[in-house]
């Protein structure tokens, strides 16, 4: 069965300092992969995702994933964090089927310090 | 793009009484609609799925069930809720051939 995890519950970072969120992810064949994120009351809304090709991908926010094959990883980055990135983030796999049922990981909740 | 309404955004209920909570769909015709739950420190899980009207999976066994009595409307029900049904509920609905998926507000349902 598919599982997600997101190693890190909570990070803090300073504003303008790096970030990246960590995301491993267990399948036998190669999986949709993707980063949502949530701000307090709201829903998710999707930040990137990985299909196939160039493993490095560019999403909104100033965003980006690199997928791994060889670490079974999707790390999330973001070179500068602002205080409006504050939310919590997940990771999620989705089968290769024409419908998407994805499998969540747990979430990382995102501080950031002023 | 398509946008989900999801209702109630808060809901208190008492151990054993019943749930119905909605979610439509606008923007779209014949979306992939979905119910996911998170619990309190637990990521979100997929309850169900509907392809079409009518149709509804279920992805693991509970005391919830689903219905979609119409094309974008996605019904979530219980009769009789218990403790462990707390949580914040989210539908969603997909679209396009790599389905990108859509989610409401969320509902956040508390047990007591």
């Amino acid at each position: 069965a598919q599982s997600v995890t997101q190693p890190d519950i909570h990070i803090t970072v300073s504003e303008g300092a790096s970030l990246e969120l960590r995301c491993n992810y267990s399948y036998g064949a190669t999986p949709y992969l993707f980063w949502y994120v949530q701000s307090p009351g709201q829903g998710l809304q999707l930040l990137l995702k990985y299909f196939s090709g160039d493993t490095l991908v560019q999403g909104i926010k100033g965003f980006e994933a690199e997928f791994k094959r060889s670490q079974s990883s999707f790390n999330l980055r973001k070179p500068s964090v602002h205080c409006s990135d504050a939310a919590e983030y997940f990771c999620a796999v989705a089968m290769n089927t024409g419908f998407q049922k994805l499998v969540f990981g747990t979430g990382t909740r995102l501080l950031v310090s002023p | 793009s398509q946008t989900i309404h999801q209702w109630p955004a808060t809901l208190v209920q008492p151990v054993g009484s019943p749930l119905s909570l909605e979610c439509t769909v606008e923007g779209t015709s014949n979306p992939n609609l979905y119910w996911y739950r998170q619990a309190a420190g637990r990521g979100l899980q997929l309850l169900f799925y509907s392809v079409g009207i009518g149709q509804i999976s279920s992805e693991v066994p509970q005391n919830l069930s689903a219905s979609r009595p119409q094309d974008r409307q996605f019904i979530l029900s219980s009769k009789k809720l218990l403790l462990s049904d707390s949580g914040f509920y989210l539908c969603a609905s997909g679209e396009g051939e790599h389905e990108k998926l859509f989610f409401g507000s969320g509902t956040q349902l508390s047990v007591l």
